[in-house]
């Protein structure tokens, strides 16, 4: 069965570092999605690509948070600097983009901030 | 702008006993809903979804949802919890096939041996 693919699992990082997560959509899915979820809440959205375009950005931290899909396949969020507040599991998704609107999500980076 | 609403952020039942999960939406147009679960440190796998047609509709594992657009609500229900359901449970709203979900904050369920 395909699945989205994430990594790494798991990322320990101090303060003000770097830190990058990769994404692997199913394949033939154009739509792809980062997803922020903070310890006991529910996913939020961070950004939300077609293809290789931003379709909506608008909650993403743009002055730490970057995001890139080039070849409209898989996707990188970079976080520079990283602060405590990022502390949080990193989900991404994706869609066919069909009447049906079910998302596929991958097993998600957890992101630790010391 | 779309939201849903989990109530409670945890619920306890016995094994074999019902399961109701509470969730309502608020979307100015008809709504796409979902229900998702969440086991630790994993992502999230549908349980079972409403776009059109039947208002209720079944899922995974024994669960169902009805739709009811009068109070704007789609509740989970399973009529006797096992212990493998214990997990977190998230409901979510959309409004097409292309745009992306509005979670809930999630309800936690245990079940009680």
């Amino acid at each position: 069965e395909a699945e989205v693919a994430q990594s790494p699992r798991y990322k320990i990082t101090e303060k003000s570092q770097a830190v990058a997560f990769w994404c692997d959509p199913i394949s033939g899915h154009a739509t792809l999605y980062w997803y922020r979820q903070i310890l006991g809440q529910g996913p939020e959205l961070l950004v939300q690509f077609q293809d290789e375009s931003v379709v909506d950005d608008s909650q993403l931290p743009k002055d730490r948070f970057s995001a890139e899909r080039l070849k409209g396949v898989d996707s990188t969020l970079k976080i520079q600097p990283a602060e405590l507040g990022d502390s949080a599991m990193y989900l991404c998704a994706s869609s066919a983009g069909l009447s049906t609107g079910e998302l596929f999500f991958g097993e998600g980076s957890r992101l630790t901030v010391l | 702008a779309q939201s849903v609403t989990q109530l409670g952020s945890h619920v306890s039942v016995s094994e074999g006993a019902l399961v109701l999960l509470r969730c309502n939406y608020s979307s100015s147009v008809p709504p796409y809903l979902f229900w998702y679960v969440q086991y630790p440190n994993q992502g999230l796998q549908l349980l079972l979804k409403y776009t059109t047609g039947a208002t209720l509709v079944k899922g995974i594992n024994g669960f169902e949802a009805e739709f009811k657009k009068s109070e704007t609500s789609f509740h989970l229900t399973k009529p006797s919890a096992h212990m493998s359901d214990a997990a977190e449970y998230f409901c979510a709203v959309s409004h097409s096939g292309n745009t992306p979900l509005v979670f809930g904050k999630g309800t936690r369920l245990s079940v009680i041996a």
